[in-house]
């Protein structure tokens, strides 16, 4: 079965700093994972997205996240936080091509 | 714009009434995806859509919880009789072949 953790409930980082979101997978497949932004009464926005190709994925808004299998992780970065980037962010995989099981997700919240 | 969207935004009801949410995915996507969203929490799946088929249901969606997607086009969720316990935000994504889920901006259910 799947499933995903997100290893933190809320991250605090002061604005020009970098930004490290944990998470780790379960999956008996070779799954694909996402990480989704969401701001407060709006929909989730795709940030980026692992299918099997490069480890080291590069996504939206100066955004990355890196694929490792041996540890089951996938944790999201960012090296300079912006006030922008305050919401929270949901960790997904996917190891059955339509079947997607989100983490209860982390709330950034970016200190000036 | 093409993207997913959801009517209505906002809906308030009394207990016992029935709601009627809509859902209009990107045109060229087969998939469509309900998922429920509670304060606090990541979207948790109710139900999924391959075209006008309905190929899965969460032991969530119990029996006065309805979907369908007539033609394989807009698709309906129905609640009936509801409860206070069934406020919460209800969102729509569609997909492509890619794997990417695509979220319209959601239908906030209040119960009064």
């Amino acid at each position: 079965a799947q499933s995903v953790t997100q290893l933190d409930s809320h991250v605090s980082v002061s604005e020009g700093t970098p930004v490290l979101l944990r998470c780790n997978y379960s999956s008996s497949y070779s799954p694909s994972l996402f990480w989704y932004v969401q701001h407060p009464n709006k929909g989730l926005q795709l940030l980026l997205k692992y299918t099997s190709a490069a480890t080291l994925v590069k996504g939206i808004n100066g955004f990355e996240a890196e694929f490792k299998k041996s540890e089951t992780s996938f944790h999201l970065t960012k090296p300079s936080a912006h006030m922008s980037d305050a919401a929270e962010y949901f960790c997904v995989v996917s190891d059955r091509g339509y079947k997607y099981i989100f983490g209860t997700g982390t709330r950034l919240k970016v200190l000036a | 714009d093409t993207g997913v969207s959801q009517d209505p935004r906002h809906k308030i009801t009394k207990r016992g009434q029935n709601v009627t949410f809509r859902c209009d995915p990107i045109s060229e996507h087969n998939r469509l995806y309900w998922y429920r969203q509670t304060l606090g929490q990541g979207p948790e799946f109710l139900t999924y859509f391959q075209n006008e088929a309905q190929l899965e249901k969460s032991r969530l969606l119990s029996d006065r919880f309805s979907a369908e997607r007539p033609k394989g086009s807009f698709s309906t969720l129905e609640i009936q009789r509801t409860e206070q316990g069934d406020s919460a935000m209800y969102l729509c994504a569609s997909s492509p072949h890619t794997g990417e889920l695509f979220f319209g901006e959601g239908s906030r259910l209040t119960v009064l």
